[in-house]
């Protein structure tokens, strides 16, 4: 089945640490995104990549980092310098073919990060 | 500012009883409104797409519609599988990779 995996699906954080979340995709997207939910709030755009080797950030990018190697893969690192990390972090994708993005983004079932 | 708002925060039905949900946008130039379903503990899950003021879109026991200040999501004769946060996001016309979310609704819908 064609989708979007992400893992793991619980993560712990130390102080000072930095972790990783990852994000495999086998729909042949070329656009990914990472976004961030908090309880009440709507969903905020961390990073979007919309092609290999290439990414943007979105509206709350400090404190994280992400690499585009692969066109299936897009991984999140949460860095020591993000303050307040606990979140429900989602990954999603979707079509994109000349600058224009699909109609639909398709999204992981997502990764609870707290703090310790 | 661009803005996505939801109402209302929660709304519990009974089986059967219809209920609509509302999202109203400020955004400028409208490329889509979209509705998403999102189950506890799990990514969102895709529904509609509106692009137009009068536009409305039909998907089993859900209809979506679409003016130009906001969009409804009318709920007939709901069942307790429809218990779900309904989130919806707007996309600007000059900005085709960024959603604006708003903080979505949770519905209940008691047997």
């Amino acid at each position: 089945d064609g989708g979007i995996t992400q893992s793991p699906k619980y993560l712990f954080r130390k102080e000072g640490q930095n972790v990783t979340l990852s994000c495999e995709q086998n729909l042949n997207h070329d656009a990914m995104y990472w976004y961030r939910q908090d309880p009440g709030q709507g969903l905020r755009l961390i990073y979007y990549s919309q092609i290999v080797n290439d990414f943007q950030k979105g509206d709350i990018a400090e404190g994280y980092s992400v690499s585009r190697e692969k066109k299936e893969s897009f991984p999140l690192t949460v860095t020591s310098a993000q303050k307040n990390p606990t979140a429900f972090y989602l990954c999603a994708s979707s079509t994109s073919h000349r600058g224009r993005i699909g109609e639909k983004l398709f999204f992981g079932s997502g990764t609870q990060l707290s703090v310790l | 500012e661009d803005q996505v708002t939801q109402s209302p925060e929660a709304l519990r039905l009974q089986e059967g009883e219809s209920s609509s949900l509302n999202c109203s946008y400020t955004v400028s130039g409208l490329r889509g409104l979209f509705w998403y379903r999102q189950d506890p503990g799990k990514g969102p899950e895709f529904l509609f797409t509106l692009y137009s003021a009068g536009e409305e879109k039909e998907k089993e026991r859900l209809k979506a519609t679409l003016t130009k200040k906001e969009s409804f999501l009318h709920i007939t004769a709901p069942k307790p599988e429809d218990s779900a946060t309904y989130l919806c996001a707007a996309r600007r016309m000059d900005s085709s990779y960024k959603l604006i979310f708003g903080s979505g609704t949770r519905l209940l819908v008691r047997p």
